[in-house]
């Protein structure tokens, strides 16, 4: 069965700090890892990592994967307020379409 | 649309009545997926739609659950008697083509918080 751990659960920080979070894995035929962001509702697209090694960047945001050692790592610089979000990680695997998503981390950014 | 939509976006209903929860893709997108999110547990897959057809169904947690998907387009996720521990928040989500080689983003809607009494 296909697992993804994500640590840690929940992570409070001051505004202007960097982030770190992280996301392993245990899939049959890894096909994609991907990460979106849920405030209230919709959780929102952020990356989809297929290969190792290749930073994925938008803005303050960066991802990369590791095929080898079975984990992706998400970075956010700068952190704002407006970062406040749990943050999900989800794998595809041997399906070719199901997600198999990880309990998020919670993201709280003080002023 | 410009994204997917789901409807209601709350419900509360009592123990032992049918509920019905809608989704509307993506325009254009043939696989459609429900999710369910509960209290303290991540997203839980519960069923795939490609086109009209649900090659996978295998998340449905009981015989209680079914959903249809009409014209390529709109789904509904239907519980009967609903239970307590059906209380949670169901995602619909979509993507352009679905389970061809996994690298086919999903899309989500904002999900519809069902509560049962």
């Amino acid at each position: 069965e296909d697992k993804v751990v994500q640590s840690p659960l929940s992570l409070v920080v001051h505004e202007g700090d960097t982030v770190t979070l992280n996301c392993s894995y245990e899939v049959t035929n890894f096909r994609s890892l991907l990460w979106y962001k849920q405030e209230k509702k919709a959780p929102t697209f952020l990356f989809m990592l297929t290969s190792s090694g290749i930073e994925k960047k938008s803005g303050r945001l960066s991802s990369i994967l590791d095929k080898k050692e079975l984990f992706s790592i998400l970075n956010i610089t700068a952190t704002q307020t407006g970062d406040s979000a749990v943050y999900l990680c989800a794998v595809v695997g041997g399906s070719n379409y199901k997600l198999t998503f990880g309990k998020g981390t919670l993201l709280t950014v003080n002023p | 649309g410009a994204g997917v939509s789901q409807s209601p976006s709350n419900k509360v209903t009592e123990k032992g009545k049918d509920v019905e929860l809608r989704c509307d893709p993506i325009s254009g997108h043939t696989a459609l997926y429900w999710y369910r999110q509960s209290l303290g547990q991540g997203l839980e897959f519960l069923i795939y739609f490609q086109g009209n057809s649900a090659p996978d169904k295998s998340g449905l947690p009981s015989d209680r659950f079914s959903a249809e998907r009409t014209g390529g387009s709109v789904s509904t996720l239907t519980i009967q008697r609903t239970q307590q521990e059906d209380s949670a928040v169901y995602l619909c989500a979509s993507s352009l083509a679905g389970g061809f080689g996994g690298t086919d983003t999903q899309y989500f809607g904002p999900g519809t918080r069902l509560t049962v009494l």
